[in-house]
């Protein structure tokens, strides 16, 4: 069935990097796209940026150059990275799939919570 | 930027009671809108699509519509296992934005 797991370090200190990576299974990288999206503290949702299936990214531009999403479908493996944490960068982190027909988020990881803290 | 705009933010309501839920765009996003459930602990969860499209293995008792900048999220009879916060999600335009929820709650 299908699988999406975060994994990642549970504490950052400020200003450094955060890197996040997110297995999936029961599907292809190839055939469908992958989201990031992070929540702080229980509160609203922030959609991040995006691997398509071709292989190419889109951003929030919110995050500017801060971040870089990437892959290895031979590892079934999207990958984030974002640089100059804050303290305010501190939340859930999700990937999420979108689905082949609805374009919408139809599967979720369970989340990595990450703390920036010194 | 689409500002998403939920109302309530709050709600609480019996078992059985019908219950609607707002949300309101800054802008047109023609029918893109997403309706998600989060409950205590868990990831969102897809409930509703493209406005009125029910995800796979969802109750029937949910149900969306609108158009425009307006959309609802109806709940025909509400059942405990609905307490959960709902977001809804426009994917109309880059960056997609989510607002910031209903907190649901049994009376």
């Amino acid at each position: 069935q299908v699988q999406l797991k975060e994994s990642g370090p549970g504490l950052v200190q400020p200003s450094q990097t955060l890197s996040l990576t997110c297995t999936v299974s029961g599907f292809s990288l190839t055939s469908y796209s992958v989201h990031w999206v992070r929540q702080h503290s229980g509160k609203s949702l922030e959609w991040m940026g995006r691997m398509w299936s071709d292989g190419d990214t889109s951003y929030n531009s919110a995050f500017t150059s801060r971040l870089s999403i990437s892959r290895d479908t031979s590892k079934s493996q999207v990958f984030l990275k974002m640089n100059s944490l804050q303290t305010e960068d501190t939340g859930t982190y999700y990937c999420a799939r979108e689905g082949y027909y609805s374009s919408s988020f139809d599967y979720w990881g369970q989340g990595v919570m990450v703390t920036v803290s010194s | 930027d689409i500002q998403m705009t939920q109302s309530p933010s709050f709600l609480s309501a019996s078992v059985g009671e019908r219950v609607t839920l707002s949300c309101k765009a800054s802008q047109n996003i023609n029918k893109y809108l997403d309706w998600y459930q989060q409950k205590l602990g868990e990831a969102p969860k897809l409930l509703i699509y493209n406005t009125n499209n029910l995800h796979t293995g969802i109750p029937s008792r949910f149900s969306g519509s609108g158009s425009g900048t307006d959309y609802t999220l109806t709940i025909s009879s509400l059942q405990p296992e609905d307490v959960a916060t709902y977001f809804c999600l426009q994917r109309n335009s880059w960056p997609y934005t989510f607002g910031a929820g209903t907190k649901l709650e049994l009376k």
